[in-house]
């Protein structure tokens, strides 16, 4: 089985401030994990990705993750927050081991406040 | 161009009508997707393909039907739709590999009164 978790609904942070939307995985085998956002009337973007090797991955917009297998954790964060930010943000898991598609989480609107 | 269409992009229909929603993608993928986004529960799979002879219920798949037409075409249908059908869909392609991003259509608005 798969699952993820986004425990935050909403998360406000003041522009220029970092920012963190967290994300938590359950897989049974070792995860693929990924960071989507969503802008108002428009479909998901793709951010970025964790296949393998570092566990630190940089993607678009200045966006990172950091992959924790230890805490099953892959939080996405940005040094400096931007009004363009806002939006909601969606993680997703697959299992590598699973023939099981991409699981995705309910989903953390971020407001970054001007 | 997008690289992911879907028509319609809104569409308001009745209880019990048939309605088809169309996906046509010019990125080359194999593998096409249904998903159906609600409030609070992010977004759920209705149906997936890996190619044209290839058609597999997602999480969601009862009260939906697919048909890929082609390589490039992916349709999802309604035979009778009921209002909790109401959401947002998202047509989908992949490349080949476990690993490979997905990416999404613009989304088309259902609402069933």
């Amino acid at each position: 089985a798969q699952s993820v978790a986004q425990p935050e609904d909403q998360v406000n942070v003041a522009e220029g401030n970092p920012l963190t939307v967290k994300c938590t995985y359950s897989v049974s085998g070792n995860p693929y994990l990924f960071w989507y956002v969503q802008y108002p009337n428009r479909g998901l973007q793709f951010l970025l990705k964790y296949i393998t090797g570092d566990n630190l991955v940089k993607g678009s917009y200045g966006f990172e993750a950091e992959f924790n297998k230890s805490q099953t954790s892959f939080h996405l964060k940005k040094p400096s927050a931007l009004v363009s930010d806002s939006a909601l943000y969606f993680c997703a898991v697959r299992d590598m081991g699973s023939a099981r598609q991409l699981t995705f989480g309910s989903g953390t609107q971020l407001t970054v406040l001007p | 161009d997008a690289d992911v269409t879907q028509t319609p992009r809104n569409r308001i229909t009745k209880t019990g009508k048939r309605i088809m929603l169309e996906c046509s993608q010019t990125k080359g993928h194999d593998r096409m997707y249904w998903y159906r986004q609600d409030p609070g529960l992010g977004l759920r799979l209705i149906y997936y393909s890996f190619d044209v002879k290839d058609i597999n219920k997602g999480e969601i798949s009862d009260g939906y039907s697919v048909s890929r037409q082609a390589q490039a075409k992916f349709s999802l249908s309604l035979e009778s739709a009921i209002p909790n059908q109401t959401a947002l869909y998202f047509c989908a392609t992949s490349d080949q590999g476990a690993g490979n991003t997905i990416y999404f259509g613009e989304g088309s608005w259902l609402t069933v009164v």
